[in-house]
């Protein structure tokens, strides 16, 4: 089975712009979560989907949103850059919404902004 | 809200020890989960060890176990035989079983340096 998927990779954008980052679950994984990686903030819920529904959301501004499709892949999507907003961002995927389900997480879109 | 703390921003071991790393947590709940993330340079997290709260027994996989001590809310993680492979970045996290959803709450992260 092919792990999560996260594309692209690496993102470079300016202060200002909007940027959309996806995830491929592993396949039959119905749940995706984001996180964002810093230096400083560590690592941070952004949220989560199940059966293309938000299920949880972490405390972040507006400007960070996200979606699910039907094939259950997500995208999440961050307007009006900021610096701050540098990080990489992790998404995972697993079977269902919490109890006992293992969450495995993709490599990473590694985002920079100038 | 739960908190997570991992006191050791950094520790090394020699190869073929043992090494422990300590998490603190704190919750109001009674049902949740506890992890141990490794996160080595390639930035792929991996799953390492799990443990239910109502389960008393610690959690072992391999040459990893845990001493889960609920009333202290402690959940340390001891690396047996230490391998250069183990060098990475190691991070506690918590997941509530009563709330819905598959947030984790991460603590600050280990490093861990293994020496040959």
């Amino acid at each position: 089975k092919a792990g999560v998927t996260q594309t692209p990779r690496y993102l470079i954008k300016t202060r200002g712009q909007q940027v959309t980052l996806s995830c491929s679950p592993i396949s039959g994984h119905r749940s995706v979560s984001w996180y964002q990686q810093t230096p400083g903030q560590g690592l941070q819920f952004l949220f989560e989907y199940f059966s293309e529904t938000q299920r949880n959301k972490g405390n972040f501004p507006g400007r960070f949103s996200g979606r699910q499709f039907s094939n259950s892949r997500s995208e999440m999507n961050v307007s009006t850059l900021e610096l701050g907003d540098s990080a990489l961002y992790l998404c995972a995927s697993s079977t269902a919404s919490g109890g006992h389900n293992e969450q495995f997480f993709g490599p990473g879109t590694r985002l920079t902004v100038l | 809200a739960q908190t997570v703390t991992q006191s050791q921003p950094e520790m090394s071991v020699q190869e073929a020890e043992t090494v422990t790393l300590s998490c603190t947590y704190d919750t109001s709940e009674s049902d949740y989960y506890l992890f141990w993330y490794k996160q080595p340079p390639s930035r792929q997290m991996i799953l390492v060890i799990r443990q239910e709260a109502y389960k008393q027994q610690n959690a072992t996989e391999n040459r990893f176990s845990v001493n889960f001590q609920k009333a202290a809310k402690s959940f340390s993680l001891k690396i047996s035989d230490s391998q250069l492979g183990d060098a990475a970045m190691y991070f506690c996290a918590y997941r509530s079983g009563e709330t819905s959803g598959s947030r984790l709450t991460f603590g600050e992260g280990t490093q861990l340096t293994v020496n040959p």
